[in-house]
């Protein structure tokens, strides 16, 4: 069974400062992919960064990149120049491919809260 | 602006009654799925549905079930609601393979009491 594990309940963060969120995940497909959703107080979802099991480069999307470990089974978010605006739950996700539905499980969560 | 709606921002319901939350995706979306998130939890997925009047089981379907009987709508049903689904619902589509991509509605914040 896939799982996903966040192990930082909490973090706080001075602005400006770069952030990096712990992620790590198990699963014995060969195919999966790996996600990062933000979730501010409002509870709506938004959709950050993804990456795919056999992308060979990490993914970046402007300030946010996933450093993707694949050996260690790590996909940690990096945020680079935190602003006030990235106070947020951070939920680390992944899917898996070849089923009749390709759904998305997600991990417990990260606060991230920043500090002016 | 495409969308996922879920009927109700906030339901109080009673123990024992009979609860319908209703979600609308105007996106063409062959799957759709309920979700429930809880403080340290994290989202858990309840059911899924890939097609009309398919369904599948998720991670946690015990005292849940759920109805598909047009593309656009997929239902979920507290049988007989208890306290302990008290909880926040999350309504989510995409297309059948493509996950990136998912949409989710803005939840629905359920107290049974």
């Amino acid at each position: 069974a896939q799982k996903i594990t966040q192990t930082q309940p909490g973090m706080f963060v001075q602005e400006k400062e770069a952030v990096t969120l712990d992620c790590t995940y198990d699963t014995s497909d060969p195919s999966y992919g790996l996600f990062w959703y933000k979730q501010p107080s409002s509870g709506e979802m938004i959709f950050l960064i993804y990456q795919g099991s056999y992308d060979q480069q990490n993914a970046t999307e402007g300030r946010y990149s996933l450093n993707f470990q694949k050996a260690r089974k790590s996909a940690n978010l990096v945020i680079s120049a935190s602003q006030l605006g990235d106070s947020a739950m951070y939920f680390c996700a992944m899917s898996d491919y070849y089923s009749s539905a390709s759904k998305i499980i997600f991990g417990s969560g990260t606060r991230l809260s920043i500090r002016p | 602006d495409v969308k996922v709606t879920q009927s109700s921002r906030y339901l109080v319901k009673r123990t024992g009654e009979k609860v319908f939350l209703e979600c609308v995706q105007d996106m063409d979306h062959e799957n759709m799925f309920w979700y429930r998130q809880d403080p340290g939890l994290g989202l858990r997925l309840i059911y899924f549905s890939y097609d009309v009047k398919m369904k599948e089981k998720g991670d946690i379907p015990e005292g849940y079930s759920v109805s598909r009987e047009k593309k656009e709508r997929f239902s979920l049903i507290l049988e007989s609601a208890s306290t302990n689904q008290t909880s926040m619902y999350l309504c989510a589509s995409s297309f059948r393979d493509r996950v990136v991509g998912y949409t989710f509605g803005s939840g629905t914040r359920l107290t049974v009491v």
